[in-house]
């Protein structure tokens, strides 16, 4: 069974300083990733679909992947307190339409 | 960004009673999935939906659970008889197409089986 594992579980960064989570998965063969935000009480907000190895950037979040080493992380530059939300890792498979999450990783952005 | 509604945000009911969670997906997408979240736990899939049709479906899609789209209005999730470990937040999402597709999810419905 595919597994997701996010570190840390909890993070704690001044406001401005870079916030980097990470997330590792248990084989190669999902083909895409997604890290999702979530507010309390609200839907989940896509932040960056990544396909390929490397990285790509929306906006202030950069996801890197890397299959290798099962790995993909998700950078947050210049965070503010509204940026304080449990962040997701998902990944799904060619083929198959579910997405397999993580726990998360509870952000706190202190001013 | 497009949004997906769920109703109610919060169920309580009792044992053995029947439920039914509604979710209103973004307007023109035509794939449908529930997750279900335990307290503590992650996000996990329960089963996608396209064209009247279950398409997939976990292990956690138990017996007493069933999904529908009736005339293209709410697409629902029942569950008869609710059991205390069907307590949890359950997810709504909808995407445009299936794989790789974006799928946008709704705030969630709490669900209490007391």
């Amino acid at each position: 069974q595919q597994k997701v594992q996010q570190s840390p579980e909890s993070l704690t960064v001044s406001e401005g300083a870079m916030a980097s989570l990470n997330c590792t998965f248990s084989d190669g063969t999902s083909n895409n990733f997604r890290w999702y935000r979530q507010h309390s009480a609200k839907g989940l907000e896509v932040l960056v679909s990544i396909f390929s190895d490397g990285e790509k950037e929306e906006g202030r979040f950069t996801a890197h992947l890397n299959r290798a080493n099962l790995h993909v992380s998700l950078h947050i530059r210049e965070p503010q307190p509204s940026d304080s939300a449990v962040y997701l890792c998902a990944r799904n498979t060619e083929g198959a339409d579910r997405l397999t999450f993580g726990k998360g990783t509870q952000l706190i952005i202190q001013p | 960004g497009p949004k997906v509604l769920q109703i109610p945000s919060h169920q309580i009911i009792d044992m053995g009673q029947m439920v039914t969670l509604n979710c209103d997906p973004v307007s023109n997408h035509l794939y449908f999935y529930w997750y279900k979240q335990i307290l503590g736990q992650q996000m996990e899939f329960l089963v996608n939906f396209y064209n009247g049709k279950v398409m997939e479906k976990s292990k956690l899609f138990k017996d007493q659970f069933s999904v529908e789209r009736p005339d293209g209005s709410y697409f629902t999730l029942k569950i008869q008889p609710t059991a205390l470990e069907d307590s949890a937040v359950y997810f709504c999402a909808s995407s445009g197409d299936k794989n790789y597709a974006e799928q946008f999810f709704g705030p969630g419905t709490r669900l209490t089986v007391l």
